[in-house]
């Protein structure tokens, strides 16, 4: 499995660009990485994916260096509302074994 | 609306009385998943469902078991529930193993 390193928590002003980092360096060639967020104790809330390619959609950026090892998510402008867990996954299957491997996630806290 | 649903959302029980936590979802999804959620341990895989009688191990399926005779539901089983099951418990649904996972709203159990 490919497992995630993200850094316990992080810190933001509001307004500024939120840049959350994500270790995957055993990640195999046909795995996507996901990022949700959790707030409070409301059910994760899927935010963006890619394989290979940098994406964006109108919630957030996600940059997937070449090398596929690391990936940051980047809220634009962050908002109070942001403050929450973010979860980097990788999805793995094998075979047709498909365990989601959820990590401690980073506790952002957007600061006022 | 597309939504996953459970039930109950609080719970209360005591050590050894079976209960069932249901899921619903109204998305057609084929791929269905139950995590629980305790503090420090981020979330955990219980069990999968790629579709109809279909069912696999996640990462913590001890003390727990689930069914899915028809797509839209997925409950979970506790059939003698002791107190380290006390946590918060999602489900989620998806397409399939690949796409964006919706999850439900939680559902907390306490265990005494």
């Amino acid at each position: 499995d490919a497992k995630t390193t993200q850094p316990p928590s992080m810190d933001c002003a509001e307004g500024r660009a939120a840049n959350l980092p994500c270790n995957h360096s055993t990640i195999s060639g046909n795995e996507y990485v996901y990022w949700y967020r959790q707030i409070h104790s409301q059910g994760p809330q899927y935010i963006i994916h890619g394989l290979k390619n940098n994406e964006t959609n109108e919630m957030a950026s996600l940059i997937i260096t070449e090398d596929r090892k690391s990936s940051t998510l980047i809220l634009p402008h962050a908002t109070l509302r942001d403050t929450a867990v973010y979860y980097c996954i990788v999805r793995v299957a094998v075979n047709r074994d498909d365990k989601i491997i959820f990590g401690k996630g980073t506790r952002l806290h957007i600061l006022p | 609306e597309a939504q996953v649903t459970q039930n109950p959302r609080y719970l209360i029980t005591v050590t050894g009385k079976k209960l069932t936590v249901t899921c619903s979802q109204n998305m057609n999804h084929e791929y269905m998943s139950w995590y629980r959620q305790d503090p420090g341990l981020g979330l955990r895989q219980i069990y999968y469902s790629m579709n109809v009688e279909v069912t696999d191990k996640g990462d913590v399926p001890e003390g727990y078991k689930v069914s899915r005779k028809e797509k839209r539901n997925f409950p979970l089983i506790l059939e003698s529930p002791s107190p380290n099951q006390t946590s918060l418990y999602f489900c989620a649904s998806s397409w399939d193993r690949v796409k964006t996972q919706y999850f439900g709203p939680g559902t907390r159990l306490l265990v005494l």
